[in-house]
């Protein structure tokens, strides 16, 4: 199984502030990386696809990058509503993985 | 719209079988590329995928549960199913039914999920 792992596990910021999430795989994936934004008693919604594609509808101060092993999320300027849990997950093959969340509080 | 909702019963015994049915409306479950999947989560845990279906009856299970797991379509009733046998306490979670998009397999449509606890 490909292994994902996230930094930080979590980070406190406060409103206006850019937010960079990282996301490693145990393997190259090449970009098939997704990123998913969590808020409580919520289902995941999806943001990022293909590494660096933002989902329809998604705000685009949402933008993500990278390839092979190494994934960055960034919001360039956090909005009340994007205090949640972030989770990357990869598709290059099955079983399909998560990383273990990022969440980010209010500072 | 898309909407997915999941049904089945919201405590399991241990070593019972677990039965959840998603329900898709707003959109055919015979769509082309998409597949049709299940995703869990423990109370305050992470993520894990289940497994996915396409319309045709293909499957795609996650090796640390495939023994114990069985995904259906029925594409008359536009619902798919998951059936999870023996299960145990590490089983409780949140169980949510997603669309795939096949191909880059990205889950883009979720339904709100349902908590599933087993006890006796």
């Amino acid at each position: 199984d490909i292994q994902m792992t996230q930094s930080p596990s979590s980070l406190s910021a406060s409103v206006g502030d850019r937010v960079t999430i990282t996301c490693r795989a145990s393997q190259s994936i090449s970009s098939h990386l997704n990123w998913y934004q969590q808020k409580p008693g919520k289902a995941p919604n999806l943001l990022i696809y293909t590494a660096s594609t933002l989902q329809s509808g998604v705000p685009s101060r949402f933008s993500a990058s990278g390839s092979g092993t190494d994934f960055t999320l960034t919001i360039s300027s956090l909005q009340p509503e994007d205090f949640a849990t972030y989770y990357c997950q990869q598709s290059s093959s099955t079983p399909f993985t998560f990383g273990p969340g990022t969440k980010v509080h209010i500072k | 719209q898309l909407q997915l909702q999941e049904s089945g019963p919201g405590l399991v015994k241990p070593s019972e079988t677990l039965s959840l049915t998603c329900t898709v409306s707003g959109g055919s479950i015979s769509s082309s590329p998409y597949y049709w999947g299940w995703i869990r989560q423990p109370p305050g845990k992470g993520l894990e995928w289940i497994g996915s279906i396409y319309f045709s009856g293909r499957t795609y299970y996650n090796p640390s549960l495939k023994s114990r797991v069985t995904i259906s379509v029925d594409t008359s009733r536009n619902q798919f199913s998951l059936k999870l046998s023996s299960v145990t306490a590490a089983d409780t979670a949140v169980y949510y039914c997603a669309r795939t998009f096949g191909g880059p397999y990205f889950f883009d449509n979720w339904g709100q999920g349902t908590l599933v606890t087993v006890s006796s």
